[in-house]
């Protein structure tokens, strides 16, 4: 069964230029999250979608973030414009039951 | 509103020892479960071990083992008989159930010496 999977694995942008993510979760699972890992810490939570419905966006920097989900499988979480603190490793992860997988992550390198 | 700590930035043991990585949470949920992941470098991250708090046995998963003192809020990880595949960053995390996601820890290093 293929995990969860992200693109692209690395992406080095100018700051002020826009970027997207994307993620395919494992089949069936309903909930998709986004997180954010910046260098030497834990993830922190930016998204969670119920199949198309974000539940849980609190933490998502609206001004310039945006995620969406179409017809609740891929999903696919956008920058615009990129700020030199938006470097970090982008998580996606869905989960069955509680147990949460986890796709290798984007890193994003605004310079 | 849930914390967790992870006092331990970073370990190092020989291989073959056992170690034990430290973590202390804060939760207002009456239910919630406790989670170790391991984060190999440039790789995915995967789950290591669960417990739910209702349960007072430990969790156990081979080589892996939890200490759960629920009064002290304190959930450590015990890894027997390390191996050099075992280094990576580990995070504990914690969850108020069903899908509401994850708060994770800051992680620690822990680096097995040959």
């Amino acid at each position: 069964e293929a995990g969860v999977v992200q693109s692209p694995r690395y992406k080095i942008i100018e700051k002020k230029q826009p970027v997207a993510f994307w993620c395919n979760p494992i089949s069936g699972h309903n909930t998709l999250y986004w997180y954010r890992q910046n260098l030497g810490q834990g993830p922190e939570l930016l998204i969670r979608y119920e199949n198309e419905e974000a539940v849980d966006d609190s933490q998502l920097p609206k001004d310039r973030f945006s995620a969406e989900r179409l017809k609740g499988v891929d999903s696919t979480l956008k920058i615009q414009p990129a700020e030199l603190g938006d470097s970090a490793v982008y998580l996606c992860a869905s989960s069955f039951y509680g147990e949460l997988f986890f796709g290798e992550g984007s890193r994003l390198t605004v310079l | 509103a849930q914390t967790v700590t992870q006092s331990q930035p970073e370990m190092s043991v020989q291989e073959a020892e056992t170690v034990t990585l430290s973590c202390t949470y804060d939760t207002s949920e009456s239910n919630y479960y406790l989670f170790w992941y391991k984060q190999p470098p440039s790789r995915q991250m995967i789950l290591v071990i669960r417990q739910e708090a209702y349960k007072q046995q430990n969790a156990t998963e081979n080589r892996f083992s939890v200490n759960f003192q629920k009064a002290a809020k304190s959930f450590s990880l015990k890894i027997s008989d390390s191996q050099l595949g075992d280094t990576a960053m580990y995070f504990c995390a914690s969850s108020g159930g069903g899908a509401d996601g994850l708060t994770f820890g800051k992680g620690t290093h822990l680096i097995i010496q040959p």
